[in-house]
């Protein structure tokens, strides 16, 4: 059974301060993994997908990592803002159509 | 592009009574999946249908949980003869899926579920 493991489970830091945020997971028979930003009670907003072939992802300020081979992934956060504080999720797809989420790290940056 | 549109945003129902949640999915969306995510947990894979065939349901959709995808448009999850623990957020995602590309999911912002 896939699980999916974030650490830590919260972080907090200065406005302007790179940080990284890590995933792993015990099954690396992966299709793919998914970064996801949640605000509070409010639904998942997607980051970054990285297909198993693949070893990283860049949008703007975030990168993503993979190595399926020992089951991690980090989401590096550069420049890190106030606007982005909120609870980040890592999500693995395997051979199902399911994704099978971590219980997330809880972001706030401090102005 | 409207994105994924949840209906009621929250519900407070007695124990025992049944409820329904819509959602309206990305217009060009093949796939429609529901979630449901309790306080400090990440989000947990219920079901999931493509176009109108739903094809692949977890065990946590006990007896009292029905979800409905009629037209491959829509789609509606019922509970029946709710429990306390039902209380959850219920997401409902979209994507859209072809033998050679699977696009990343687009969440709703949810149905707040309170069985008191």
């Amino acid at each position: 059974k896939q699980e999916v493991t974030q650490i830590p489970a919260a972080l907090s830091v200065p406005e302007g301060e790179n940080l990284v945020l890590n995933c792993s997971f015990t099954d690396s028979a992966i299709y793919n993994l998914q970064w996801f930003r949640q605000d509070p009670g409010k639904g998942l907003t997607s980051l970054l997908l990285i297909q198993s072939s693949q070893r990283e992802q860049t949008s703007g300020r975030l990168n993503a990592s993979l190595d399926k081979s020992s089951g991690r992934s980090t989401l590096y956060i550069a420049a890190s803002q106030p606007g982005d504080s909120a609870t980040y999720l890592c999500a693995v797809k395997g051979g199902s159509e399911k994704l099978v989420f971590g219980k997330g790290t809880k972001l706030t940056v401090n102005p | 592009d409207t994105g994924v549109s949840q209906n009621p945003r929250h519900k407070i129902t007695k124990r025992g009574q049944n409820v329904t949640f819509r959602c309206d999915p990305i217009s060009e969306h093949n796939r429609l999946y529901w979630y449901r995510q309790t306080l400090g947990q990440g989000p947990e894979f219920l079901t999931y249908f493509q176009n109108e065939a739903q094809l692949e349901k977890s065990r946590l959709l006990s007896d009292r949980f029905s979800a409905e995808r009629p037209k491959g448009s829509f789609s509606t999850l019922e509970i029946q003869r709710t429990e306390q623990g039902d209380s959850a957020m219920y997401l409902c995602a979209s994507s859209t899926w072809t033998s050679s590309y699977n696009s990343p999911l687009h969440f709703g912002n949810g149905t707040r579920l309170t069985v008191t």
